[in-house]
C-alpha cells in the first residue's frame, strides 16, 4: 500500500514562528502536492514538486516555501506564521498523470 | 478555463436509500478522473479512478461511471459508514497538477 506520511496530526504555533511540515512517501513518486484545506473553501493548492529540487507555486504561495532535498521528502514551510494560517495542511503524491494519494492531515493552529 | 464541479453539496439518505453524486468537468482531453472518500479530519482517501467515457469501477456499495463531460458515483443500499465526503478530482488540460471540486457531503441515518 501507498504510504504517505505527515510529521505531525496537531500542531499549535505562536504568531511569527517560523513552522516547518514535513511529509515522506514510500512509493518512489515523482510529484508531491502541498495543500491547505478550509471550511466552505475546499482543496487549495500551496505548492507542488515534480522532481527533487524542482518545485511550482500552486493557487495560494503567499507566506510559505517548500523544500525537496530527497524523493520521498517534501517540506512546507511557514516562514512567519499568523493566524490567517489556521487550517488543515495536506500532502500528497503521485506519479504523472496519475492519482494522488494524501497524507492524514496536520491540522495547525496559530495563536 | 478547465473547472470541477460537483452536485449537490450535501445529500442526507436514510440507511438503505440509493442515491448518486455528480461530478461535472470542463477540462479538454481527459486524462483520468478520480474520486475520493474523505471522513472528518482526516486525509482523503482514493476510491476510483476512470479514464474513458463507458468505464465504471465498482467497490463495496459504490459504483462510479463516466461520460465526456460527467462522472456519477453512485451508492447502492447506504449504511452510515458511507457518511462522508466524497472528492472528485481531475488533471487539467495542461498539467498534472489535480483540480478537486467541493465535494459532495453524504450523511447516512439507521
Amino acid at each position: 500500500d501507498v504510504k504517505v506520511t505527515q510529521s505531525s496530526r496537531y500542531l499549535v504555533k505562536r504568531t511569527g514562528e517560523k513552522v516547518f511540515l514535513e511529509c515522506v512517501q514510500d512509493m518512489d513518486h515523482e510529484n508531491m502536492f502541498w495543500y491547505r484545506q478550509d471550511p466552505g473553501l475546499g482543496l487549495r493548492l500551496i505548492y507542488f514538486s515534480y522532481d527533487v529540487k524542482m518545485k511550482e507555486k500552486g493557487d495560494i504561495p503567499e507566506g510559505y516555501s517548500v523544500s525537496r532535498e530527497k524523493k520521498e521528502r517534501f517540506s512546507l514551510i511557514l516562514e512567519s506564521a499568523s493566524t490567517n494560517q489556521t487550517s488543515m495542511y495536506l500532502c500528497a503524491s503521485s506519479w504523472s498523470n496519475t492519482e494522488a494519494f494524501f497524507g492524514q492531515g496536520t491540522r495547525l493552529t496559530v495563536v | 478555463e478547465d473547472q470541477v464541479t460537483q452536485s449537490p453539496e450535501a445529500l442526507r439518505l436514510q440507511e438503505g436509500e440509493s442515491s448518486s453524486l455528480n461530478c461535472s468537468y470542463t477540462v479538454s482531453g481527459l486524462r483520468g478522473l478520480f474520486w475520493y472518500r474523505q471522513d472528518p479530519g482526516k486525509g482523503p482517501e482514493f476510491l476510483f479512478t476512470l479514464y474513458s467515457a463507458g468505464e465504471e469501477k465498482e467497490k463495496e456499495r459504490l459504483k462510479a461511471t463516466l461520460t465526456k463531460k460527467e462522472s456519477f458515483l453512485h451508492i447502492t443500499a447506504p449504511k452510515p459508514e458511507d457518511s462522508a465526503t466524497y472528492l472528485c478530482a481531475v488533471p487539467p488540460s495542461n498539467d498534472y497538477k489535480l483540480s478537486f471540486g467541493a465535494g459532495t457531503t453524504v450523511t447516512v441515518r439507521a
